[in-house]
């Protein structure tokens, strides 16, 4: 069992719809939760971060973490064509420890 | 503020052959880390330099390697090229060592034939 699980998708959409984006992970040592969206042929770009439980927005994006069931989510709200990406989400235990990386969502949002 | 940028963007390599990508990261970022991206695998971590010191390693053979400079530049070599290394190769940087604000370039598309 990967420490960090991400359904691959892809998950197909039409525009305006509310998007919801998981993870789930196996270690209870994260406790920072970041989200990143990657366009085909370019880097991942960090979206959101978040620190332990709780939520978090901006604007149309939605960070949720609930560290007793070890589950985070993304949510998308108004989703448009340009939000057509592969969404990866990482988790780390702070100080020095390096980012674990789930596999990425592959989301398209249809007109 | 210019971004993270790595060179070349791609490249096609035979089996057995080496290889070596470099990394500027964002000015003022310290921190330099290293992925292998694949379709099957996903974002696996290389290393991290920081003040030209490797600080992480993640578990890849002794045929990767990295180093960093002075200016923070970062440079990863491949050595004895194996078809499985055909990846995308990502250098993200970041003020310091841990940040979880890491920012990504877009990558070298290496393909070994």
């Amino acid at each position: 069992q990967k420490e960090v699980e991400q359904d691959p998708g892809p998950l197909s959409v039409p525009e305006g719809a509310i998007v919801s984006l998981n993870c789930t992970y196996s270690n209870s040592a994260f406790q920072y939760f970041m989200w990143y969206r990657q366009y085909s042929r370019k880097g991942p770009e960090l979206l959101m971060y978040t620190y332990s439980s709780g939520n978090k927005e901006d604007g149309r994006f939605t960070a949720q973490v609930d560290k007793s069931s070890k589950y985070i989510s993304l949510f998308i709200r108004d989703s448009q064509p340009s939000d057509s990406a592969t969404y990866l989400c990482a988790m780390s235990r702070g100080g020095s420890y390096i980012p674990t990386f789930g596999r990425g969502t592959s989301l398209i949002v249809h007109p | 503020k210019a971004g993270v940028t790595q060179t070349p963007r791609y490249l096609i390599k035979t089996r057995g052959q080496q290889v070596t990508l470099s990394c500027s990261p964002i000015s003022g970022h310290r921190s330099v880390s290293w992925y292998q991206q694949t379709p099957g695998q996903g974002l696996q971590f290389l290393f991290e330099y920081f003040s030209e010191t490797q600080r992480n390693k993640g578990n890849f053979p002794g045929r990767f390697s990295g180093r960093q400079f002075s200016n923070s530049r970062s440079e990863m070599n491949v050595s004895t090229l194996e078809l499985g290394d055909s990846a995308l190769y990502l250098c993200a940087s970041s003020l310091t060592t841990g940040d979880t604000e890491a920012f990504f370039g877009q990558g070298t598309r290496l393909t070994v034939v």
